[in-house]
């Protein structure tokens, strides 16, 4: 069964202190793997996509990495701004559309 | 460009209530999805549609049905409403191809009681 298991649940830091969150997956096929960032009371908002082992992606303070068994978001000096819950999904090699399966998601707070 | 948007913003229904949440999205996506998410989960699919006409079951189907005669508009029908249907919904759209990102609507807080 495919499973996406995110740690840890919940991270405080302060301002400036950078740090990674984890997304371990087993899933058949892989044919992606997604990171969102989620804000009280909205809907996600997608970040990025990888698609294979070795892959980085980067955003402002965020770069996103990809291995065969797991995916990190490092959080590089990072501002208040930047607290929110941060998801990661697995899309199955399935064709057509895509049937994402999403992690219970970290909730990050940056302290000022 | 609105996006996803998605109506009520909050209701509360009583056991045995029935109601529709409605999503519309103008990006002419094809792909279109129900999600709902429980506190301190991830987001489960419930339906999802790969455009107009054709739908299909997600992880959690049971208790909700779907209709798709737009490409636009994507509803999601709660019959006779469970108190384990108390959830936040969401909808999201993406454009056909592999790797595409998914769009969200704001959600639907929903509460039964």
């Amino acid at each position: 069964e495919d499973q996406v298991t995110q740690s840890p649940e919940a991270l405080r830091l302060q301002e400036g202190e950078s740090s990674s969150l984890n997304c371990s997956y087993t899933v058949s096929g892989l044919r992606g793997l997604f990171w969102y960032r989620q804000d009280p009371g909205k809907g996600p908002e997608f970040l990025f996509t990888l698609y294979s082992a070795g892959e980085e992606k980067e955003k402002e303070r965020l770069k996103a990495t990809l291995t065969k068994k797991e995916s990190f978001l490092h959080i590089t000096a990072p501002k208040p701004e930047d607290s929110a819950t941060y998801l990661c999904a697995v899309r199955r090699g399935i064709q057509g559309a895509q049937k994402l399966v999403f992690g219970q998601g970290t909730r990050l707070t940056i302290n000022p | 460009n609105a996006g996803v948007t998605q109506t009520p913003k909050f209701r509360i229904l009583k056991i045995g209530q029935s109601m529709t949440l409605q999503c519309t999205q103008d990006m002419n996506h094809n792909y279109m999805y129900w999600y709902r998410q429980d506190p301190g989960m991830g987001l489960k699919l419930i339906y999802y549609s790969v455009g107009a006409g054709i739908t299909d079951k997600g992880e959690v189907p049971n208790g909700y049905n779907v209709s798709r005669s737009t490409t636009e508009d994507f509803p999601l029908r709660l019959e006779l409403a469970a108190p384990s249907q108390t959830s936040v919904y969401f909808c999201a759209s993406s454009p056909q191809g592999a790797g595409r990102e998914q769009y969200f609507g704001p959600g639907t807080r929903l509460t039964v009681t």
